[in-house]
Protein backbone atom coordinates (compact mmCIF):
# COMPACT_ATOMS: atom_id res chain seq x y z
CA UNK A 1 0.00 0.00 0.00
CA UNK A 2 1.03 3.43 -0.72
CA UNK A 3 0.51 4.63 2.99
CA UNK A 4 -1.71 8.22 3.80
CA UNK A 5 -0.85 10.45 0.56
CA UNK A 6 -1.31 13.99 1.12
CA UNK A 7 -1.07 17.18 -1.01
CA UNK A 8 0.57 19.72 -1.91
CA UNK A 9 3.69 18.80 0.20
CA UNK A 10 4.79 22.16 0.24
CA UNK A 11 2.21 25.91 -0.12
CA UNK A 12 3.53 28.88 -0.08
CA UNK A 13 0.63 31.30 0.14
CA UNK A 14 -0.42 35.09 0.88
CA UNK A 15 -2.98 36.32 3.91
CA UNK A 16 -6.49 36.27 2.91
CA UNK A 17 -6.25 33.03 0.49
CA UNK A 18 -8.01 30.26 0.36
CA UNK A 19 -5.97 27.20 1.27
CA UNK A 20 -6.93 23.73 0.51
CA UNK A 21 -4.65 20.41 1.45
CA UNK A 22 -5.83 17.09 0.84
CA UNK A 23 -5.75 13.36 2.18
CA UNK A 24 -5.89 10.01 0.55
CA UNK A 25 -5.91 7.65 3.90
CA UNK A 26 -4.80 4.11 3.65
CA UNK A 27 -7.29 2.10 1.48
CA UNK A 28 -9.54 0.23 3.94
CA UNK A 29 -8.83 2.64 6.90
CA UNK A 30 -11.92 3.93 8.27
CA UNK A 31 -10.75 6.34 10.66
CA UNK A 32 -9.19 9.72 9.68
CA UNK A 33 -7.45 12.38 11.51
CA UNK A 34 -6.17 15.86 10.72
CA UNK A 35 -3.31 17.03 12.93
CA UNK A 36 -1.45 20.32 12.84
CA UNK A 37 2.07 20.69 13.98
CA UNK A 38 3.94 23.65 15.51
CA UNK A 39 6.75 24.33 17.58
CA UNK A 40 5.36 26.17 20.00
CA UNK A 41 1.99 23.85 20.11
CA UNK A 42 3.39 20.81 19.26
CA UNK A 43 1.15 18.03 17.75
CA UNK A 44 -2.59 18.94 17.76
CA UNK A 45 -5.81 17.10 16.73
CA UNK A 46 -8.07 19.12 14.37
CA UNK A 47 -10.71 17.18 13.39
CA UNK A 48 -11.68 13.09 13.74
CA UNK A 49 -14.06 11.23 10.90
CA UNK A 50 -14.92 8.05 11.47
CA UNK A 51 -16.82 6.14 8.32
CA UNK A 52 -16.69 9.71 6.66
CA UNK A 53 -18.36 11.10 9.13
CA UNK A 54 -17.02 14.02 11.53
CA UNK A 55 -16.81 12.73 15.09
CA UNK A 56 -14.69 15.29 16.78
CA UNK A 57 -13.82 19.00 15.86
CA UNK A 58 -13.40 20.22 19.31
CA UNK A 59 -9.39 21.65 17.84
CA UNK A 60 -10.57 23.24 14.53
CA UNK A 61 -9.23 26.71 15.85
CA UNK A 62 -11.26 29.05 14.20
CA UNK A 63 -14.98 29.18 12.08
CA UNK A 64 -11.93 29.52 9.45
CA UNK A 65 -11.37 25.98 9.06
CA UNK A 66 -13.36 23.17 7.60
CA UNK A 67 -12.86 19.70 6.81
CA UNK A 68 -14.50 17.16 4.57
CA UNK A 69 -14.83 13.80 3.71
CA UNK A 70 -16.79 13.12 0.94
CA UNK A 71 -16.21 9.74 0.32
CA UNK A 72 -13.84 7.07 1.88
CA UNK A 73 -10.72 7.43 0.32
CA UNK A 74 -10.58 11.50 0.28
CA UNK A 75 -10.44 14.32 2.53
CA UNK A 76 -10.05 17.96 2.59
CA UNK A 77 -9.09 20.29 5.39
CA UNK A 78 -9.79 23.86 4.23
CA UNK A 79 -8.72 26.84 5.51
CA UNK A 80 -10.76 30.79 4.69
CA UNK A 81 -8.81 33.56 4.71
CA UNK A 82 -5.47 32.31 5.33
CA UNK A 83 -3.65 34.23 7.93
CA UNK A 84 0.26 34.18 8.69
CA UNK A 85 -0.37 32.16 12.47
CA UNK A 86 -2.28 29.33 10.42
CA UNK A 87 1.88 28.21 9.53
CA UNK A 88 2.57 24.95 10.07
CA UNK A 89 2.66 21.54 9.02
CA UNK A 90 -0.53 19.61 8.96
CA UNK A 91 -1.16 15.87 9.09
CA UNK A 92 -3.19 13.44 8.18
CA UNK A 93 -3.56 10.50 9.29
CA UNK A 94 -5.77 6.95 9.14
CA UNK A 95 -6.49 3.74 10.54
CA UNK A 96 -8.73 0.90 11.10
CA UNK A 97 -11.13 0.41 13.50
CA UNK A 98 -12.81 2.47 16.12
CA UNK A 99 -10.03 2.23 18.83
CA UNK A 100 -6.89 0.69 20.04
CA UNK A 101 -5.17 0.37 16.58
CA UNK A 102 -1.76 1.44 15.01
CA UNK A 103 -2.21 5.16 13.02
CA UNK A 104 -0.80 6.07 10.37
CA UNK A 105 0.49 9.22 9.44
CA UNK A 106 1.11 10.94 6.04
CA UNK A 107 4.26 13.41 5.50
CA UNK A 108 2.57 16.04 5.97
CA UNK A 109 1.73 19.35 4.15
CA UNK A 110 3.85 22.65 4.85
CA UNK A 111 2.08 25.48 4.51
CA UNK A 112 3.73 29.39 5.07
CA UNK A 113 1.05 32.11 4.89
CA UNK A 114 3.15 35.21 4.42
CA UNK B 1 -8.24 16.39 29.64
CA UNK B 2 -5.46 14.30 29.07
CA UNK B 3 -2.13 15.83 29.15
CA UNK B 4 1.18 14.10 28.01
CA UNK B 5 4.94 14.92 29.24
CA UNK B 6 8.17 13.78 27.76
CA UNK B 7 11.08 14.35 29.60
CA UNK B 8 13.80 15.24 28.53
CA UNK B 9 13.06 17.68 25.10
CA UNK B 10 16.09 16.81 23.63
CA UNK B 11 19.17 14.04 24.94
CA UNK B 12 22.21 13.65 23.12
CA UNK B 13 24.14 10.17 23.58
CA UNK B 14 27.31 8.43 22.14
CA UNK B 15 26.93 5.87 19.82
CA UNK B 16 26.21 2.21 21.90
CA UNK B 17 24.84 3.65 24.90
CA UNK B 18 21.30 2.42 26.31
CA UNK B 19 18.83 4.84 27.25
CA UNK B 20 15.60 5.47 27.99
CA UNK B 21 13.04 8.11 26.98
CA UNK B 22 9.97 9.01 29.34
CA UNK B 23 6.49 9.62 28.74
CA UNK B 24 3.89 10.70 31.99
CA UNK B 25 0.11 11.18 31.25
CA UNK B 26 -2.63 12.67 33.27
CA UNK B 27 -5.32 10.96 33.12
CA UNK B 28 -4.97 6.84 33.71
CA UNK B 29 -8.43 5.75 32.16
CA UNK B 30 -6.38 4.49 28.80
CA UNK B 31 -6.88 2.02 25.86
CA UNK B 32 -3.37 2.13 24.33
CA UNK B 33 -0.68 4.32 24.66
CA UNK B 34 1.64 3.99 20.99
CA UNK B 35 5.60 5.53 20.78
CA UNK B 36 6.15 7.41 17.29
CA UNK B 37 9.36 8.24 15.64
CA UNK B 38 9.54 11.43 13.47
CA UNK B 39 12.57 12.19 11.31
CA UNK B 40 13.39 16.05 9.97
CA UNK B 41 10.80 17.25 7.27
CA UNK B 42 8.68 13.55 7.29
CA UNK B 43 5.76 12.26 9.18
CA UNK B 44 5.47 10.21 12.35
CA UNK B 45 6.25 6.25 12.15
CA UNK B 46 5.01 4.10 14.82
CA UNK B 47 6.99 2.25 16.68
CA UNK B 48 5.07 0.66 19.10
CA UNK B 49 1.71 0.09 20.44
CA UNK B 50 1.51 -1.18 23.95
CA UNK B 51 -2.37 -2.06 25.14
CA UNK B 52 -4.08 -0.91 28.33
CA UNK B 53 -4.22 -4.60 29.28
CA UNK B 54 -0.27 -5.45 28.29
CA UNK B 55 2.43 -4.06 30.28
CA UNK B 56 5.37 -4.07 27.83
CA UNK B 57 5.74 -4.76 23.78
CA UNK B 58 9.18 -5.21 22.67
CA UNK B 59 10.59 -4.30 18.61
CA UNK B 60 14.07 -5.35 18.12
CA UNK B 61 16.15 -2.87 20.09
CA UNK B 62 13.32 -1.12 21.77
CA UNK B 63 11.85 -1.87 24.56
CA UNK B 64 8.56 0.12 25.71
CA UNK B 65 6.49 -0.26 29.19
CA UNK B 66 3.07 1.03 30.25
CA UNK B 67 2.59 1.46 34.40
CA UNK B 68 -0.88 3.12 34.29
CA UNK B 69 -1.66 3.29 37.63
CA UNK B 70 1.41 5.72 37.95
CA UNK B 71 0.59 7.37 34.74
CA UNK B 72 4.42 6.39 32.63
CA UNK B 73 5.86 5.27 29.75
CA UNK B 74 9.33 4.38 29.45
CA UNK B 75 10.67 3.67 26.02
CA UNK B 76 14.25 1.52 25.73
CA UNK B 77 16.25 1.74 23.34
CA UNK B 78 19.17 -0.74 23.17
CA UNK B 79 22.98 0.07 22.01
CA UNK B 80 21.91 2.67 20.25
CA UNK B 81 23.23 4.14 16.42
CA UNK B 82 23.59 7.28 14.84
CA UNK B 83 20.22 6.01 12.83
CA UNK B 84 18.48 6.35 16.12
CA UNK B 85 18.70 10.05 15.49
CA UNK B 86 15.11 11.59 15.61
CA UNK B 87 12.34 12.87 17.76
CA UNK B 88 10.01 10.57 19.47
CA UNK B 89 7.13 11.28 20.18
CA UNK B 90 4.25 8.95 22.59
CA UNK B 91 0.68 9.27 22.39
CA UNK B 92 -1.82 8.42 25.01
CA UNK B 93 -5.40 7.02 22.93
CA UNK B 94 -7.72 7.71 26.55
CA UNK B 95 -10.95 6.08 26.72
CA UNK B 96 -12.90 9.16 27.20
CA UNK B 97 -11.76 10.59 23.70
CA UNK B 98 -12.80 8.02 21.62
CA UNK B 99 -10.28 6.98 19.25
CA UNK B 100 -8.19 10.30 19.44
CA UNK B 101 -4.68 10.15 20.95
CA UNK B 102 -2.82 12.88 22.80
CA UNK B 103 0.63 13.84 22.02
CA UNK B 104 4.20 14.60 24.08
CA UNK B 105 5.95 17.15 22.99
CA UNK B 106 8.75 14.52 21.99
CA UNK B 107 12.32 14.26 22.91
CA UNK B 108 14.84 15.25 20.28
CA UNK B 109 17.59 12.25 20.23
CA UNK B 110 20.78 12.82 18.86
CA UNK B 111 23.10 9.72 18.84
CA UNK B 112 26.61 10.88 18.53
CA UNK B 113 29.40 8.47 16.17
Amino acid sequence: DAGVIQSPRHEVTEMGQEVTLRCKPISGHNSLFWYRQTMMRGLELLIYFNNNVPIDDSGMPEDRFSAKMPNASFSTLKIQPSEPRDSAVYFCASSLGNSGNTIYFGEGSWLTVV
Amino acid sequence: KQEVTQIPAALSVPEGENLVLNCSFTDSAIYNLQWFRQDPGKGLTSLLLIQSSQREQTSGRLNASLDKSSGRSTLYIAASQPGDSATYLCAAGSVNAGNMLTFGGGTRLMVKP
